[in-house]
Protein backbone atom coordinates (compact mmCIF):
# COMPACT_ATOMS: atom_id res chain seq x y z
CA UNK A 1 0.00 0.00 0.00
CA UNK A 2 0.66 3.40 0.15
CA UNK A 3 3.29 5.28 2.40
CA UNK A 4 3.23 8.35 4.16
CA UNK A 5 6.53 8.81 6.25
CA UNK A 6 7.05 11.40 8.87
CA UNK A 7 9.88 12.80 10.08
CA UNK A 8 11.64 12.93 12.85
CA UNK A 9 9.91 9.81 14.72
CA UNK A 10 11.03 11.84 18.23
CA UNK A 11 12.09 14.79 18.99
CA UNK A 12 13.45 16.92 22.04
CA UNK A 13 13.39 20.47 22.20
CA UNK A 14 13.95 23.14 24.43
CA UNK A 15 11.28 25.62 25.68
CA UNK A 16 11.22 28.55 23.41
CA UNK A 17 12.67 27.06 20.23
CA UNK A 18 11.05 25.66 17.04
CA UNK A 19 10.59 22.53 15.86
CA UNK A 20 9.84 20.92 12.11
CA UNK A 21 7.95 18.00 11.24
CA UNK A 22 8.16 16.44 8.13
CA UNK A 23 5.61 14.54 6.09
CA UNK A 24 5.79 13.04 2.71
CA UNK A 25 4.16 10.77 0.49
CA UNK A 26 6.08 8.34 -0.99
CA UNK A 27 4.67 6.90 -3.59
CA UNK A 28 1.66 9.53 -4.46
CA UNK A 29 1.06 12.57 -4.73
CA UNK A 30 -1.04 14.40 -2.19
CA UNK A 31 -2.68 17.71 -3.00
CA UNK A 32 -4.39 17.43 0.79
CA UNK A 33 -2.92 16.37 3.78
CA UNK A 34 -3.85 16.67 7.21
CA UNK A 35 -2.15 17.06 10.58
CA UNK A 36 -3.13 15.48 14.11
CA UNK A 37 -2.04 16.12 17.45
CA UNK A 38 -3.01 13.58 20.11
CA UNK A 39 -2.30 13.26 24.04
CA UNK A 40 -2.04 10.47 26.03
CA UNK A 41 -4.75 8.06 26.22
CA UNK A 42 -6.82 10.44 24.21
CA UNK A 43 -8.22 10.29 20.34
CA UNK A 44 -6.10 12.03 17.50
CA UNK A 45 -7.29 15.88 17.22
CA UNK A 46 -7.32 17.23 13.95
CA UNK A 47 -5.50 20.26 13.82
CA UNK A 48 -5.89 21.63 10.74
CA UNK A 49 -5.72 20.78 6.53
CA UNK A 50 -2.78 21.30 4.51
CA UNK A 51 -3.55 22.14 1.06
CA UNK A 52 -0.52 21.98 -1.86
CA UNK A 53 0.01 25.52 -3.34
CA UNK A 54 -2.25 27.08 -0.65
CA UNK A 55 -2.41 27.83 2.88
CA UNK A 56 -3.92 25.71 5.35
CA UNK A 57 -6.86 25.49 6.81
CA UNK A 58 -7.17 25.40 10.60
CA UNK A 59 -9.62 23.62 13.01
CA UNK A 60 -11.35 26.52 15.76
CA UNK A 61 -9.08 26.51 18.69
CA UNK A 62 -5.79 26.21 16.64
CA UNK A 63 -3.33 28.59 16.59
CA UNK A 64 -2.10 29.14 13.35
CA UNK A 65 0.98 31.11 13.96
CA UNK A 66 2.15 29.05 16.52
CA UNK A 67 1.40 26.05 14.26
CA UNK A 68 2.81 26.85 10.74
CA UNK A 69 2.12 24.46 7.61
CA UNK A 70 3.65 24.61 4.63
CA UNK A 71 2.55 22.17 1.77
CA UNK A 72 4.89 23.64 -1.09
CA UNK A 73 4.69 20.28 -3.08
CA UNK A 74 2.83 17.58 -4.11
CA UNK A 75 4.79 14.78 -1.92
CA UNK A 76 5.76 17.11 1.11
CA UNK A 77 3.95 19.07 3.83
CA UNK A 78 5.63 20.23 6.95
CA UNK A 79 4.53 21.34 10.35
CA UNK A 80 6.94 23.70 12.65
CA UNK A 81 5.24 24.28 16.21
CA UNK A 82 6.95 27.79 16.98
CA UNK A 83 8.21 29.12 20.17
CA UNK A 84 7.73 25.14 21.64
CA UNK A 85 6.05 24.95 25.23
CA UNK A 86 6.34 21.84 27.47
CA UNK A 87 2.21 21.63 26.72
CA UNK A 88 3.07 21.27 23.23
CA UNK A 89 4.14 18.54 24.18
CA UNK A 90 2.33 15.56 21.72
CA UNK A 91 1.95 13.07 19.57
CA UNK A 92 1.98 14.40 15.90
CA UNK A 93 0.67 12.92 12.78
CA UNK A 94 -0.38 13.65 9.57
CA UNK A 95 -2.24 11.94 6.69
CA UNK A 96 -2.84 12.13 3.24
CA UNK A 97 -4.92 10.44 0.50
CA UNK A 98 -4.20 9.17 -3.31
CA UNK A 99 -7.79 10.50 -4.36
CA UNK A 100 -10.92 11.21 -3.59
CA UNK A 101 -12.50 11.73 0.04
CA UNK A 102 -13.81 8.36 0.12
CA UNK A 103 -10.93 6.59 -0.44
CA UNK A 104 -8.45 5.22 1.86
CA UNK A 105 -6.21 7.47 4.03
CA UNK A 106 -3.04 6.67 4.74
CA UNK A 107 -1.04 7.95 8.14
CA UNK A 108 2.58 8.41 8.97
CA UNK A 109 3.97 6.88 11.84
CA UNK A 110 4.37 10.33 14.00
CA UNK A 111 6.19 12.40 15.74
CA UNK A 112 6.48 12.23 19.33
CA UNK A 113 7.61 16.01 20.48
CA UNK A 114 8.41 16.60 24.16
CA UNK A 115 9.56 20.17 25.45
CA UNK A 116 11.38 20.40 27.90
CA UNK B 1 -19.56 16.06 10.08
CA UNK B 2 -21.73 13.07 11.34
CA UNK B 3 -20.54 12.03 14.85
CA UNK B 4 -19.57 8.60 16.17
CA UNK B 5 -20.43 6.60 19.35
CA UNK B 6 -18.85 3.77 20.42
CA UNK B 7 -17.94 1.52 23.39
CA UNK B 8 -14.70 2.81 25.14
CA UNK B 9 -13.22 -0.63 25.75
CA UNK B 10 -13.77 -4.01 25.27
CA UNK B 11 -12.39 -7.41 26.27
CA UNK B 12 -11.93 -10.59 24.73
CA UNK B 13 -10.31 -13.50 24.51
CA UNK B 14 -7.66 -15.21 21.80
CA UNK B 15 -9.60 -17.01 18.98
CA UNK B 16 -12.75 -15.49 19.79
CA UNK B 17 -14.76 -13.40 17.58
CA UNK B 18 -14.76 -9.69 18.36
CA UNK B 19 -17.72 -7.27 17.21
CA UNK B 20 -17.52 -3.61 17.33
CA UNK B 21 -20.69 -2.02 17.17
CA UNK B 22 -20.76 2.17 16.21
CA UNK B 23 -23.68 4.14 15.96
CA UNK B 24 -23.73 7.70 13.24
CA UNK B 25 -27.01 8.31 13.40
CA UNK B 26 -26.54 11.81 10.92
CA UNK B 27 -24.56 9.96 8.62
CA UNK B 28 -25.06 11.88 5.09
CA UNK B 29 -25.86 10.57 2.04
CA UNK B 30 -22.14 10.56 0.56
CA UNK B 31 -20.64 9.45 3.83
CA UNK B 32 -18.54 5.89 3.39
CA UNK B 33 -17.47 4.28 6.76
CA UNK B 34 -14.17 3.83 7.87
CA UNK B 35 -12.47 1.92 10.26
CA UNK B 36 -8.65 2.39 11.57
CA UNK B 37 -6.40 0.24 14.09
CA UNK B 38 -3.78 2.12 16.53
CA UNK B 39 -1.35 1.04 18.27
CA UNK B 40 0.29 2.97 20.92
CA UNK B 41 2.78 5.60 19.50
CA UNK B 42 2.37 4.70 16.21
CA UNK B 43 -0.43 6.22 13.43
CA UNK B 44 -3.57 4.70 12.70
CA UNK B 45 -4.06 1.58 10.37
CA UNK B 46 -6.44 1.54 8.10
CA UNK B 47 -8.54 -1.84 8.54
CA UNK B 48 -11.91 -1.59 6.54
CA UNK B 49 -14.21 0.94 4.42
CA UNK B 50 -17.93 0.50 3.36
CA UNK B 51 -20.79 2.20 2.18
CA UNK B 52 -23.55 0.10 2.51
CA UNK B 53 -24.42 -4.31 3.30
CA UNK B 54 -21.36 -6.21 3.70
CA UNK B 55 -17.91 -5.38 3.16
CA UNK B 56 -14.94 -8.04 3.74
CA UNK B 57 -11.30 -8.27 3.71
CA UNK B 58 -8.39 -10.49 4.71
CA UNK B 59 -8.66 -9.10 8.25
CA UNK B 60 -12.10 -8.47 9.23
CA UNK B 61 -15.79 -7.90 7.87
CA UNK B 62 -18.21 -4.62 7.77
CA UNK B 63 -21.79 -4.88 8.60
CA UNK B 64 -24.18 -1.74 7.17
CA UNK B 65 -27.45 -1.91 8.06
CA UNK B 66 -30.26 -0.77 5.24
CA UNK B 67 -30.51 2.36 7.36
CA UNK B 68 -26.47 3.09 7.46
CA UNK B 69 -26.88 4.51 11.29
CA UNK B 70 -24.68 1.92 12.73
CA UNK B 71 -22.05 -0.29 11.66
CA UNK B 72 -20.19 -2.94 12.72
CA UNK B 73 -16.78 -3.81 12.57
CA UNK B 74 -16.15 -8.08 12.99
CA UNK B 75 -12.60 -9.30 13.76
CA UNK B 76 -12.76 -13.05 13.44
CA UNK B 77 -10.51 -15.49 15.98
CA UNK B 78 -8.83 -12.47 17.39
CA UNK B 79 -5.23 -12.94 18.79
CA UNK B 80 -3.21 -10.89 21.54
CA UNK B 81 -2.11 -8.98 18.50
CA UNK B 82 -5.37 -7.38 18.00
CA UNK B 83 -4.95 -5.38 21.31
CA UNK B 84 -5.20 -1.97 20.13
CA UNK B 85 -7.69 1.03 19.92
CA UNK B 86 -10.22 0.87 16.78
CA UNK B 87 -11.82 4.22 15.46
CA UNK B 88 -14.94 3.84 13.26
CA UNK B 89 -15.00 7.66 11.22
CA UNK B 90 -17.52 9.06 8.66
CA UNK B 91 -15.98 10.82 5.84
CA UNK B 92 -17.02 14.30 5.33
CA UNK B 93 -17.12 14.23 1.44
CA UNK B 94 -16.97 18.07 0.97
CA UNK B 95 -13.68 18.72 2.60
CA UNK B 96 -11.93 14.93 3.15
CA UNK B 97 -11.68 15.65 6.58
CA UNK B 98 -11.55 12.73 8.78
CA UNK B 99 -12.60 13.12 12.23
CA UNK B 100 -11.90 10.92 15.00
CA UNK B 101 -14.30 10.10 18.20
CA UNK B 102 -13.35 8.19 21.39
CA UNK B 103 -12.56 4.63 19.92
CA UNK B 104 -12.83 1.55 21.02
CA UNK B 105 -10.12 -0.16 23.22
CA UNK B 106 -9.99 -3.73 22.86
CA UNK B 107 -8.70 -6.03 25.45
CA UNK B 108 -7.19 -9.93 23.61
CA UNK B 109 -6.32 -11.67 26.98
CA UNK B 110 -4.60 -15.56 26.42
Amino acid sequence: GAVVSQHPSWVICKSGTSVKIECRSLDFQATTMFWYRQFPKQSLMLMATSNEGSKATYEQGVEKDKFLINHASLTLSTLTVTSAHPEDSSFYICSARIGLWNTEAFFGQGTRLTVV
Amino acid sequence: LAKTTQPISMDSYEGQEVNITCSHNNIATNDYITWYQQFPSQGPRFIIQGYKTKVTNEVASLFIPADRKSSTLSLPRVSLSDTAVYYCLVGDPNTGKLIFGQGTTLQVKP
